[in-house]
């Protein structure tokens, strides 16, 4: 099956860094990918559609100068958090949607953020 | 996207089925159910999906009323590996909008 990858899986930082996660698509393309976010016993919050040369399209709420996305080419989107603080600290997920006809998507493993 | 809701949590002791029911009475003509597992820090695994009547694969059930204001994810035999979070969301077929997740319902298998 379609896998998506992140990287890291883990991140520690300390407050005001900025982090970068990536997100892959290892064995299709994706023109769209979606960014999650998810707090501890919460469910997921889509944050930001991710479209392949184009500009982010972003949630109501969601800073896009603080969580800066760029989809540069069809298997690799990033997420960036600037200026990281504490209440950032959560579960980044990706999900890819498959180019074709059957647009699917597939969720990456996620990557945990630590701001300190 | 239609809102669903489903119960917050469910107990179940291992090898008995499990059925979880998901509400969404506002459910668009066009709009398919699919459910998602969710494991503690890793991303969602797509389980199935489905339109109406029953859906069946190698590790679930899907069972949707003709109105299709509900559906019912049927797990056979659980065990303690099904201890996860169980989303139900509804939209167009595999995934070809954003995904709206709601409160999702936490499974725990009682060995």
């Amino acid at each position: 099956g379609a896998v998506v990858s992140q990287h890291p899986s883990r991140v520690i930082c300390k407050s005001g860094t900025s982090v970068k996660i990536e997100c892959r698509s290892l064995d299709f393309q994706a023109t769209t990918m979606f960014w999650y976010r998810q707090f501890p016993k919460q469910s997921l919050m889509l944050m930001a559609t991710s479209n392949e040369g184009s500009k982010a399209t972003y949630e109501q709420g969601v800073e896009k100068d603080k969580f800066l996305i760029n989809h540069a080419s069809l298997t690799l989107s990033t997420l960036t958090v600037t200026s990281a603080h504490p209440e950032d600290s959560s579960f980044y997920i990706c999900s890819a949607r498959e180019d074709g006809w059957t647009y699917e998507q597939y969720f990456g493993p996620g990557t945990r953020l630590t701001v300190t | 996207l239609a809102k669903t809701t489903q119960p917050i949590s469910m107990d179940s002791y291992e090898g008995q089925e499990v059925n979880i029911t998901c509400s969404h009475n506002n459910i668009a003509t066009n709009d398919y159910i699919t459910w998602y597992q969710q494991f503690p820090s890793q991303g969602p695994r797509f389980i199935i999906q489905g339109y109406k009547t029953k859906v069946t694969n190698e590790v679930a059930s899907l069972f949707i009323p003709a109105d299709r204001k509900s559906s019912t994810l049927s797990l056979p035999r659980v065990s303690l590996s099904d201890t996860a979070v169980y989303y139900c969301l509804v939209g167009e077929a595999f995934g070809n909008e954003k995904l709206t997740f709601g409160t999702g319902t936490r499974l725990t298998i009682i060995p």
